[in-house]
């Protein structure tokens, strides 16, 4: 049981290019989520998947896309990275429900120059 | 619109003395808490929550937090500090109902340094 799993790990980006984060988790879980997390800000959210086949913005969605792609899998999409997107990102899982705690993934930290 | 405040950027104890970590929320309804901890270059890793009952909850590796529903708070608190709670810690409240539920408000975090 791997739980959350993040992948790359470390990415180093220049200003304009894409990329794709990608998230999955072997728990069955129903919702997914992806955060950003800066200094001195916390986690703020991006997206969030509350059940197979729906997404919905968080906090900060603006220069991202996500997709869910199956029950498992949420990927997280920067289509013209800024040097603004530099950030360690965040992806968790939870059962359902609100009295249920999030899982979470290692990270990426991303670097956009 | 729910909030959560963690009102101190680092907190400096010594090992074996005890400490808290400091929150406190502003939520519509009743408050879903948790305190999650994260240690460098890490995921989050949960460390307990509060739903309902007992004002006093205990999670993992001897800490615990104490729900005050009249000053709004949820203080995390461990009776012993080792120099291995060294790390960032974050409490977080629930977002909302609906389509959102699930989702977690995060504070800007508490980081913890406990010195030999």
């Amino acid at each position: 049981n791997a739980g959350v799993t993040q992948t790359p790990k470390f990415q180093v980006l220049k200003t304009g290019q894409s990329m794709t984060l990608q998230c999955a988790q072997d728990m069955n879980h129903n919702s997914m989520y992806w955060y950003r997390q800066d200094p001195g800000m916390g986690l703020r959210l991006i997206y969030y998947s509350a059940s197979e086949g729906t997404t919905d913005k968080g906090e900060v969605p603006n220069g991202y896309n996500v997709s869910r792609l199956n029950k498992r899998e949420f990927s997280l999409r920067l289509e013209s990275a800024a040097p603004s997107q530099t950030s360690v990102y965040f992806c968790a899982s939870i059962r359902g429900g609100d009295i249920y705690e999030q899982y979470f993934g290692p990270g990426t930290r991303l670097t956009v120059t | 619109a729910q909030s959560v405040a963690q009102p101190e950027d680092q907190v400096n104890v010594a090992e074996g003395n005890p400490l808290t970590v400091k929150c406190t929320y502003s939520v519509s309804g009743n408050p879903y808490l948790f305190w999650y901890v994260q240690y460098p270059n890490r995921g989050l890793q949960f460390l307990l929550k509060y739903i309902t009952g007992d004002n006093l909850v205990k999670g993992s590796y001897g800490f615990e937090a104490e729900f005050n529903k009249s000053q709004t708070s949820f203080h995390l608190k461990k009776p012993s500090a080792l120099v291995s709670d060294s790390a960032l810690y974050f409490c977080a409240v629930r977002d909302g109902w609906g389509g959102s539920q699930g989702n977690l408000i995060f504070g800007k975090g508490t980081k913890l340094s406990v010195k030999p």
